[in-house]
Formats: C-alpha cells, structure tokens, sequence
C-alpha cells in the first residue's frame, strides 16, 4: 500500500522565520517519484518540486527546500525566511512507478503572520 | 501553454439535481485526471484518461459519477442525483506521456467547487 503523512497540521510563524513542513511517505515500489504542491486559498494546485526515487540529491529554489531522505522515508520541504505569501496549504504526494495516480498527504497549512 | 482550465468554478445545486463539470488540459497533453478533495483533506483520485479511453476508476466513481473524453481533449464529469456528500472541491489535472515532451508531472486546474444544498 502507499501512503502520505503530513503529521503537521497546521503551522503559525512570524515572517521571516524559517519553517520546515515534513513529509513521510510509505511505498514497496523501488521507482517512484514525490511532489510537493502549495495551495493557496484560491484554490489551484501549483507544483512546486518533483523528485524520483533515484535522485537523493537536496535541491534548493530561492528560499524554498527539499531534503529527501530515503532512509527515513522522508522528503521534507523548508522555506527560509518566509513571507506572508507563503500563506497556504501545502500537499507532498507520491506516485508509485507503475501506478498513474497521485497518493497525497493530508496537507500541512501554513499561516505566515506580519 | 495555457494551464488547465475548468469550468464552472462554482456550483451551487439542490440534492437530487445532476451536475456536470468541463476540465480543458494542457494542450496537447494525453492524460488526464479527475480528484475530489473534500474539506480538510488532501485530493483523492477518481479516474484518469490517455487519450479517450478511460483507464482507471476509483471504488470512490460510485454508479452516480460517469466521466467523459470523446475526443480526446476536453473531459465531462457527470453527477446524477447529486447527495449531500457529493460537496467537494472537484480538480482536473493533466500531463504529457508521449515524447518528445514527456513529464512525470500533474498539473491542475483551479478547480470546481460544489456545494449541495
């Protein structure tokens, strides 16, 4: 079986404060690929990062990111000095190699407070 | 390339109404998907389309929902009778798999919410 946990619900900071949103994830699969979407509440999807099973390489975009840990099942997503648009929802999901669907988290909401 | 567009973006009906829902994918792109996300919760998968040929449904697609892709392009999400528990954010997504742009990713649509009163 596969699945997603968001264990964090909800997270307040103050802007400027670093925040770590984590994901931990279940699959048999050896090839599989996670994402993290964000949320905002209009209500897209927006894809923010993409990672595959054989890549374990952390990567950082701005200040967004990722530390995949294969390890510990984890791929956990960090925003540096985050601002009041970073305001969201934010969903890590799983798509198994051979399946098509996304398996998603319950979601991590983000309140960034001035 | 325009995004995933859907259409309406908000749906108000009476229970025991029919409802239908339009996703328009990337252009170009062969798969496409429906997920429902209710309040809370993360989106579930309902089905999924390459081309026409519609090739997976979720246990959650009860005989109720019937979705549609006649001609490979824009999709149908059909509701009869709609149910209290049919209110839910409805989203589209879509994604390449034949080259030479092929993608691992799903990219949604903003989204159809339904209410059912």
């Amino acid at each position: 079986a596969q699945k997603v946990t968001q264990a964090q619900t909800e997270i307040s900071v103050v802007e400027k404060e670093d925040v770590t949103l984590d994901c931990v994830y279940e699959t048999r699969d050896t090839t599989y690929y996670l994402f993290w979407y964000k949320q905002p509440p209009s209500g897209e999807l927006v894809f923010l990062i993409r990672r595959n099973s054989f890549d374990e390489q952390n990567e950082i975009s701005g200040r967004y990111s990722w530390n995949f840990q294969k390890s510990t099942s984890s791929f956990n997503f960090t925003i540096t000095a985050s601002q009041v648009v970073d305001s969201a929802v934010y969903f890590c999901a799983l798509r198994g190699g051979g399946y098509n669907k996304l398996i998603f988290g319950a979601g991590t909401r983000l309140a960034v407070h001035p | 390339d325009t995004g995933v567009s859907q259409d309406p973006r908000h749906k108000i009906t009476k229970r025991g109404q029919n409802v239908t829902f339009r996703c328009d994918p990337i252009s170009e792109h062969n798969r496409l998907y429906w997920y429902r996300q209710t309040l809370g919760q993360g989106p579930e998968f309902l089905t999924y389309f390459q081309n026409e040929a519609q090739l997976e449904k979720s246990r959650l697609l009860s005989d109720r929902f019937s979705a549609e892709r006649p001609k490979g392009s824009f999709s149908t999400l059909e509701i009869q009778r709609t149910e209290q528990g049919d209110s839910a954010m409805y989203l589209c997504a879509s994604r390449q798999t034949s080259e030479p742009t092929v993608t691992d990713t799903q990219y949604f649509g903003p989204g159809t919410r339904l209410t059912v009163l």
